[in-house]
């Protein structure tokens, strides 16, 4: 699976769009892009996964460049529940292996 | 969706000894894992657990240490044994669900601390 990039930390103001990146430049074409959370003393969360298109769900925003090798979730409304820690995860999806590697993840702190 | 329950939720155990942790899965999953998450840390995937046959192990962790065990297809235990202080973490429980659903669900994970 290729491996990722993301800052360590970032910080943003309660109501605005918080956009955290990821850097996956050896990407191969059939891996996906997935993000979680974890927020503290919880179990992680799934948020949002991408091929090549951009995603949007009720929760967040996927933007895949088109060669693929960063992206960028996005929360629109950020509040502050969503300060937690936020793991980009690059991974083929085979139905023979569904296992996740976990980076270090960027934390994020939403402001009041 | 998935809901996944630990049992327990935390335990301070003694050196030397063994502790259990089951998960529960409210409907039938494919797939389960076992995470541990040190202090401070990100997740550290410990092994596959294969209904019907052998868990599968990550680099660094082995089966006399860890013992698992996944007797159907919503239920898996985890167990560490002889503890030392460095096994000290929270353990955490995943499943992936039916075939090509791309959602994994975690538990809220059991906090050990051995002492």
């Amino acid at each position: 699976d290729a491996k990722t990039t993301q800052p360590t930390s970032m910080d943003c103001a309660e109501g605005r769009a918080a956009n955290l990146p990821c850097n996956h430049s050896t990407i191969s074409g059939n891996e996906y892009v997935y993000w979680y959370r974890q927020i503290h003393s919880q179990g992680p969360q799934y948020i949002i996964h991408g091929l090549k298109n951009n995603e949007t769900n009720e929760m967040a925003s996927l933007i895949i460049t088109e060669d693929r090798k960063s992206s960028t979730l996005i929360l629109p409304h950020a509040t502050l529940r969503d300060t937690a820690v936020y793991y980009c995860i690059v991974r083929l999806f085979m139905d023979s292996s569904y296992k996740l590697i976990f980076g270090s993840g960027t934390r994020l702190l939403v402001r009041p | 969706s998935a809901v996944i329950s630990q049992k327990p939720s935390r335990d301070i155990c003694q050196r030397g000894t063994s502790l259990t942790i089951q998960c529960q899965v409210d409907s039938q999953v494919t797939m389960m894992f076992w995470y541990r998450q040190q202090p401070g840390q990100s997740l550290t995937l410990i092994a596959t657990a294969n209904q019907g046959s052998e868990a599968t192990y990550e680099s660094g962790f082995v089966i006399d240490k860890f013992p698992i065990s996944r007797p159907n297809l919503t239920f898996s235990t985890l167990t560490v044994s002889n503890m030392s202080p460095e096994d000290s973490s929270i353990y955490l429980c995943s499943a992936a669900g039916r075939a090509g659903a791309h959602e994994q669900y975690f538990g809220p994970g059991t906090r050990l601390t051995v002492t």
